[in-house]
């Protein structure tokens, strides 16, 4: 179990620029999510996979925003046209599938990347 | 919709004393999950305790407990022996026990330990 990982860790990007972010699951876990933490706040979900379904998206992800995880494991975040307002960190987490762990409820969290537009 | 509260901003702590940040949340639903969650700075955020809804016992788990009110839809966390390595931001988590489990979190405790 190496964990979650996220990448880049840091991304600086000019306003009008796209910019991608990469998530790597646990694993064993077949449930991916999403999740955008701007300053002083708590994270705020943004998209749920299981497996290479997209099942749920928030109303915060505007057209501007896609995701992907064509296979079922490593997930994408694209943001296109950035705005100074998409400046925030970008949590992926994920969730073990179900029989597999006493705690299939409780989501695994990556370091993040945080995003600032200039 | 569900939400969640966390009323204090930032808590401080004598090392090896005790510390209880608080949590509310409200809900139509009558089984989901909360959660503890611990973001020490610049990194990656890290669970400290969950109880499902339907046990009635508080999760407990080495130096950290719960005090888990259903009723008044309350949800603290005891932190016992605080130690400076507990120093942190500390989120309080919903999901409802169906469908995506999505978290709904509330607005973190940023704890200081003091030597």
């Amino acid at each position: 179990d190496t964990g979650v990982s996220q990448d880049p860790r840091h991304k600086i990007t000019k306003r009008g620029q796209n910019v991608t972010f990469r998530c790597d699951p646990i694993s064993e876990h077949n449930r991916l999510y999403w999740y955008r933490q701007t300053l002083g706040q708590g994270p705020e979900f943004l998209t749920y996979f299981q497996n290479e379904a997209q099942l749920e998206k928030s109303r915060l992800l505007s057209d501007r925003f896609s995701a992907e995880r064509p296979k079922g494991s490593f997930s994408t975040l694209e943001i296109q046209r950035t705005e100074q307002g998409d400046s925030a960190m970008y949590l992926c987490a994920s969730r073990p599938r179900s029989g597999t762990s006493a705690s299939t409820d409780t989501q695994y969290f990556g370091p993040g990347t945080r995003l600032t537009v200039l | 919709a569900q939400t969640v509260t966390q009323s204090q901003p930032e808590m401080s702590v004598q090392e090896a004393e005790t510390v209880t940040l608080s949590c509310t949340y409200d809900t139509s639903e009558s089984d989901y999950y909360l959660f503890w969650y611990k973001q020490p700075p610049s990194r990656q955020m890290i669970l400290v305790i969950r109880q499902e809804a339907y046990k009635q016992q508080n999760a407990t788990e080495n130096r950290f407990s719960v005090n888990f009110q259903k009723a008044a839809k309350s949800f603290s966390l005891k932190i016992s022996d605080s130690q400076l390595g507990d120093a942190a931001m500390y989120f309080c988590a919903y999901s409802r026990a169906s469908g995506t489990y999505k978290y709904i979190f509330g607005t973190g405790t940023r704890l200081k330990v003091l030597a």
